[in-house]
C-alpha cells in the first residue's frame, strides 16, 4: 500500500514564525498535493506538484508556498504564520491520473 | 473553475437502513468522480469511483451512480452498519481533484 507520511499530527506555532510542513510518499508518484480542511469548506487546494522542482498554484495559494526538491518529498511553507491559518492540513500522492489520490493523516496546526 | 457541491451536510440513519448522499458538479469536461470517507483521526481514504463512460458501479454495499446529462452523482450505502459512521466526501476531476463539503454520516445502533 502506497504510504503518505507526514511529520507531524499536532503543531502550535506563534504568529509570525516560518512553519514547515513535511510530507514523505513511499510509491514514487509523481504527482502531489496539499490541502487545507475546515469544517463547513471541505478540501481546498494549496499547491501541487507534477514533478520534481515544478509546483502550481492551487485554489487558495495566498500566504504558503512549497518545495519540492526530491520526488518523494513535498513541503508545505507558511511564510509567517497567522491565525486564520489554523487548520488540518493534508498531504496526498496520485500516480496516473484516473486513480484516486492517497492521503497522509493530516497535521492539526494551530496558530496562536 | 469546477465546482462541487454535496448534500447534505449531515445525515443520520438507522443501522440497517440505507443512506444516500448527493453531489452536482458544474464542469462538464470533469471525468472522474471518487468517493472519500474519511475517520476520526485519519485522512480521507478512497472508497469507490466511477469514471465518465460509466452510469453506475458496485462494490458490496457501497455503489455510485452518475448522470453526466444532469451533472448529478451518488453515493448509496445500503445495510448501514455502525462503522460506516465517518465523514464522506465526492470529488470531480478534470486536472485536478475538486472536493465537496463533506456529509457527516452518523449510524444510530
Amino acid at each position: 500500500d502506497v504510504k503518505v507520511t507526514q511529520s507531524s499530527r499536532y503543531l502550535v506555532k506563534r504568529t509570525g514564525e516560518k512553519v514547515f510542513l513535511e510530507c514523505v510518499q513511499d510509491m514514487d508518484h509523481e504527482n502531489m498535493f496539499w490541502y487545507r480542511q475546515d469544517p463547513g469548506l471541505g478540501l481546498r487546494l494549496i499547491y501541487f506538484s507534477y514533478d520534481v522542482k515544478m509546483k502550481e498554484k492551487g485554489d487558495i495559494p495566498e500566504g504558503y508556498s512549497v518545495s519540492r526538491e526530491k520526488k518523494e518529498r513535498f513541503s508545505l511553507i507558511l511564510e509567517s504564520a497567522s491565525t486564520n491559518q489554523t487548520s488540518m492540513y493534508l498531504c496526498a500522492s496520485g500516480g496516473p491520473r484516473y486513480y484516486g489520490y492517497t492521503f497522509g493523516s493530516g497535521t492539526r496546526l494551530t496558530v496562536v | 473553475g469546477e465546482n462541487v457541491e454535496q448534500h447534505p451536510s449531515t445525515l443520520s440513519v438507522q443501522e440497517g437502513d440505507s443512506a444516500v448522499i448527493k453531489c452536482t458538479y458544474s464542469d462538464s469536461a470533469s471525468n472522474y468522480f471518487p468517493w472519500y470517507k474519511q475517520e476520526l483521526g485519519k485522512g480521507p481514504q478512497l472508497i469507490i469511483d466511477i469514471r465518465s463512460n460509466v452510469g453506475e458501479k458496485k462494490d458490496q454495499r457501497i455503489a455510485v451512480t452518475l448522470n453526466k446529462t444532469a451533472k448529478h452523482f451518488s453515493l448509496h450505502i445500503t445495510e448501514t452498519q455502525p462503522e460506516d459512521s465517518a465523514v464522506y466526501f465526492c470529488a470531480a476531476y478534470y486536472e485536478k481533484l475538486t472536493f465537496g463539503t463533506g456529509t457527516r454520516l452518523t449510524i444510530i445502533p
